[in-house]
C-alpha cells in the first residue's frame, strides 16, 4: 500500500528558470490537491482536481504557475520564470470524495529554494 | 471566510507531562470538517482526526484526546504522558462540508510542541 509521491523532494533553481513538479496520489483516489507551505506557516491551498477536471484555483496561484492532471492519476505543478518569493514547500494531497467521509492524505512535498 | 486560529506558537514540555493544543476556528458553514495533522521535522503531514460538526462528542485514541465545542468554535488537542517522539508541529484545519466529503482545507499557523526527555 502506497501512500501519496513526490518528486524531487529538493530543489534548487535560479531566479527565472522554468521548474515542474510531479504527485502521483493514492492510486484509487479521485480527488488532488496542491498547496504551498512557507516557513512557520500553515500550508496555504493552490488548487484541485477532481480526476482530470481542475475545479478551483487560489488567487495565489498566479499566472506562472499552471497545473495539470491529464489522465486523472498524477498531477504536475509548473512555475515559469520562477522568483525568489516563490521558494516553500509544494505538498500535494489526495482524498477520495464520494465516500464514506473525505480525508486528505498528503505527500512528503518538494521543498524549493530559489536563488 | 473560513479562518483557523492556533494561538500558541511554541509550547515546551518535559517527557510524561500532558499537553494541550488550542484551536479555535471561524466559519459561516452550517456543515463543516475540522482536522487535525503533525508534521515531524522530515516534513510529512500525518492525519491524526478528522471531526464532522455535526458530532460534539469527544474522542480519545491511545494518548491523544480531542475536545469540540462548537459554542466556543474549538477543537482542542491533549497529549497525555508526552513523549519525545510527540516533538512536531501540529496544525489545526477546517474545510466546508458537501454532499460527497470536503472541499479544501484551511490551516492554522500551527503549533510547535516540543517535549525534553
Amino acid at each position: 500500500d502506497t501512500g501519496v509521491s513526490q518528486d524531487p523532494r529538493h530543489k534548487i533553481t535560479k531566479r527565472g528558470q522554468n521548474v515542474t513538479f510531479r504527485c502521483d496520489p493514492i492510486s484509487e483516489h479521485n480527488r488532488l490537491y496542491w498547496y504551498r507551505q512557507t516557513l512557520g506557516q500553515g500550508p496555504e491551498f493552490l488548487t484541485y482536481f477532481q480526476n482530470e477536471a481542475q475545479l478551483e484555483k487560489s488567487r495565489l496561484l498566479s499566472d506562472r504557475f499552471s497545473a495539470e492532471r491529464p489522465k486523472g492519476s498524477f498531477s504536475t505543478l509548473e512555475i515559469q520564470r520562477t522568483e525568489q518569493g516563490d521558494s516553500a514547500m509544494y505538498l500535494c494531497a489526495s482524498s477520495l470524495f464520494g465516500g464514506a467521509g473525505e480525508t486528505q492524505y498528503f505527500g512528503p512535498g518538494t521543498r524549493l529554494l530559489v536563488l | 471566510a473560513q479562518k483557523v486560529t492556533q494561538a500558541q506558537t511554541e509550547i515546551s514540555v518535559v517527557e510524561k507531562e500532558d499537553v494541550t493544543l488550542d484551536c479555535v476556528y471561524e466559519t459561516r458553514d452550517t456543515t463543516y470538517y475540522l482536522f487535525w495533522y503533525k508534521q515531524p521535522p522530515s516534513g510529512e503531514l500525518v492525519f491524526l482526526i478528522r471531526r464532522n460538526s455535526f458530532d460534539e462528542q469527544n474522542e480519545i485514541s491511545g494518548r491523544y484526546s480531542w475536545n469540540f465545542q462548537k459554542s466556543t468554535s474549538s477543537f482542542n488537542f491533549t497529549i497525555t504522558a508526552s513523549q519525545v517522539v510527540d516533538s512536531a508541529v501540529y496544525f489545526c484545519a477546517l474545510s466546508e462540508a458537501v454532499q460527497g466529503g470536503s472541499e479544501k482545507l484551511v490551516f492554522g499557523k500551527g503549533t510547535k510542541l516540543t517535549v525534553n526527555p
